[in-house]
């Protein structure tokens, strides 16, 4: 099993630019999660969801997009980057109420 | 809602020192408790989990105890090395409440030599 894969893993953008992290996982897991990780802020949910077809926001989602049409991807769109946006985005998946498996993220970088 | 409190950090120790990381949480229902570890340049990974009251987690030398009675799960390791130098997370899922995972904030350890 590759677990869960992330791309890119480094990415430099100009503001008001779009583009689209992509996760995969090929453990058939239900949940999947965007969270994005800045210093001393420790994880925050950006997107989640429980199945194909079905996604909901988190804590901090504006800014952001997701689809889910496949069980195995569960990409993330900034439709319009902002330096705010500057981060280590991880995604994650897992069986519902299940230990979490983590990408090696994608480090984001907005000018 | 669901929550979980850790150790604010860092916690600076010899090698072979005794770690502790503390933490405490909140939860409505009989949630999965767990302990994951961020190594530099990586993301998280599982390093020990407990399913039920009184269950004790283990791996790589560290170990945990769910104890309902004190809502807690401290981490704990009796000779720390520097290679385990990293960001520990403690964090639980609530199968019979909301089924998002809930993370600490994080406590990051550096073991000098």
């Amino acid at each position: 099993n590759a677990g869960v894969t992330q791309t890119p893993k480094f990415q430099v953008l100009k503001t008001g630019q779009s583009m689209t992290l992509q996760c995969a996982q090929d453990m058939n897991h239900e949940y999947m999660s965007w969270y994005r990780q800045d210093p001393g802020m420790g994880l925050r949910l950006i997107h989640y969801s429980v199945g194909a077809g079905i996604t909901d926001q988190g804590e901090v989602p504006n800014g952001y997009n997701v689809s889910r049409s496949t069980t195995e991807d569960f990409p993330l769109r900034l439709l319009s980057a902002a330096p705010s946006q500057t981060s280590v985005y991880f995604c994650a998946s897992s069986y519902i109420g299940q230990e979490q498996y983590f990408g090696p993220g994608t480090r984001l970088t907005v000018t | 809602g669901d929550s979980v409190t850790q150790m604010e950090g860092p916690v600076t120790l010899s090698e072979e020192a005794f770690l502790t990381i503390n933490c405490t949480y909140t939860a409505t229902g009989y949630p999965s408790l767990f302990w994951y570890v961020q190594y530099p340049g990586e993301g998280l990974q599982l390093l020990l989990k407990a399913t039920k009251a009184d269950d004790k987690g283990s791996n790589k030398g560290f170990e945990a105890t769910y104890r309902k009675e004190t809502t807690s799960f401290h981490l704990e390791k009796g000779s720390v090395q520097v290679s385990d130098s990293a960001v520990y997370f403690c964090a639980l899922s609530d199968p019979g409440g909301s089924y998002i995972p809930t993370f600490g904030r994080g406590t990051s350890l550096i073991v000098h030599p």
